[in-house]
């Protein structure tokens, strides 16, 4: 069964401080990885990585997948109280079901 | 800006009646996905269409739960009758798939459904 698993649960960090957020998975014949920030709506979309060892950058996020090892990272550098959210990763296979993890809480205080 | 729009954006309703929620995907999108959010749970897929058409809906209670695309401007989730374990978020998100991978879904603010 496909499985995406988001780690840690929650984060709590004062802003300026560097945090990693960590997907792994288990999905048939992957296609792409996708990381997504929900704030008090609708989850928005941040980044689509489908080739291992190439980092996404946006400002102070970027992510990068590793295919052999199964899982993806998120960094944000210099926090800010407008990153505090929930991080969601999602996986699409061959079946085209794009499957969420249940995602990372990050609290950033001033 | 091109958005999904959902309506209602609440809806508090008692137990044993019907719902319906409503989405309008993106123009030109030909993928729309139904989820469902909650607490415990985090996002569900319900169901998908594919050019209108049901792809997959083994995440949906098939006694209750029903997803139609009537047209390519209208995709509903109905439930018929509720109940009070089906109190989440129902998100709707569409997207363009080129039928060798994924792109990013966008999705609309959710429907918050209560049913008491």
């Amino acid at each position: 069964e496909d499985k995406v698993v988001q780690s840690p649960l929650s984060l709590v960090v004062h802003e300026g401080d560097t945090v990693t957020l960590n997907c792994s998975y288990e999905v048939t014949n992957f296609r792409s990885l996708l990381w997504y920030k929900q704030e008090k709506k609708a989850p928005t979309f941040l980044f689509m990585l489908t080739s291992s060892g190439i980092e996404k950058k946006s400002g102070r996020l970027s992510s990068i997948l590793d295919k052999k090892e199964l899982f993806s990272i998120l960094n944000i550098t210099a926090t800010q109280t407008g990153d505090s959210a929930v991080y969601l990763c999602a996986v699409g296979g061959d079946t085209d079901k794009l499957i969420f993890g249940t995602g990372t809480r990050l609290q950033v205080f001033p | 800006d091109a958005r999904v729009t959902q309506t209602p954006r609440h809806k508090v309703t008692e137990m044993g009646q019907e719902v319906t929620m409503r989405c309008q995907p993106i123009l030109g999108h030909n993928t729309v996905f139904w989820y469902r959010q909650t607490m415990m749970q985090g996002l569900e897929l319900l169901a998908y269409f594919r050019n209108r058409a049901p792809l997959d809906d083994s995440g949906m209670p098939k006694d209750r739960f029903s997803a139609e695309m009537p047209d390519a401007t209208l995709a509903t989730l109905k439930i018929q009758p509720s109940e009070p374990r089906d109190s989440a978020v129902y998100f709707c998100a569409s997207g363009f798939w080129q039928g060798w991978g994924n792109s990013p879904l966008h999705f609309g603010n959710g429907t918050r459904l209560t049913v008491t």
